[in-house]
């Protein structure tokens, strides 16, 4: 357990479905991220919040919106994806600067 | 941006040490190595981190070269559930903020053979 929860642990949707990942972090962090890793591919960052603050939207398309309500929680919402959007979605939180992040378990979605 | 080059896979021998390289040869001054691993299907997991000094934790010890061009990740005796993906990740500078912004590879595939 590292301290990073993640829910569904599992999802199928369709693609004109709309969905939410959430991610809550029980760590005291002022950071937290969203990663994407598709099959045979490295982790890719998605989004990172700062103090509830986006710092960061690495051109991940629209149809991909996060929402960061307090330092303990992040969600990620889905709608209208796309079958290559299925994928590992993986949180993660840390303290800040140069400090180590935390992941959770992530959430395998399947777009059919 | 600084990079990193692994070996695509390794092998060791349960209980034997299992040694780890990375090359980070355009590292920067104020750049940490970071090593995580990501056993398979499960999120990445921090194992430790440095800057210019060797470090050691109750997981593994990590060895920088004084040029800090390389590294090595030492788990001392390695036992089949150490069977990961390894990864070394050299950190962007801040870009404002309380964040840390990590690169993940490609990777080395470690197997720990009985």
């Amino acid at each position: 357990e590292t301290g990073v929860t993640q829910t569904p642990r599992h999802l199928v949707m369709g693609m004109t479905n709309k969905k939410s990942l959430k991610c809550e972090q029980h760590l005291g962090h002022n950071a937290m991220y969203w990663y994407k890793q598709s099959a045979k591919k490295p982790l890719e960052l998605m989004f990172v919040y700062s103090l509830e603050e986006r710092v960061e939207n690495n051109s991940v398309p629209s149809r991909f919106s996060p929402e960061c309500p307090n330092s303990s929680h992040l969600f990620l919402h889905l709608h209208t994806l796309q079958p290559e959007d299925s994928a590992l979605y993986l949180c993660a939180s840390g303290p800040g600067l140069n400090y180590e992040q935390y992941f959770g378990p992530g959430t395998r979605l399947t777009v059919t | 941006d600084a990079k990193t080059t692994q070996p695509p896979s390794m092998d060791c021998a349960e209980g034997r040490a299992a040694n780890l390289p990375c090359n980070h040869s355009t590292i920067s001054g104020n750049e940490y190595v970071y090593w995580y691993r990501q056993i398979h299907s499960q999120g990445p997991q921090y194992i430790i981190h440095g800057l210019k000094n060797n470090e050691t934790n109750e997981m593994a010890s990590l060895i920088i070269t004084e040029d800090r061009k390389s590294s090595t990740l030492i788990l001392p005796h390695a036992t089949l559930r150490d069977t990961a993906v390894y990864y070394c990740i050299v950190s962007l500078k801040n870009y404002g903020g309380a964040t840390n912004k990590l690169i993940f590879g490609t990777g080395t595939l470690l197997a720990v053979q009985p």
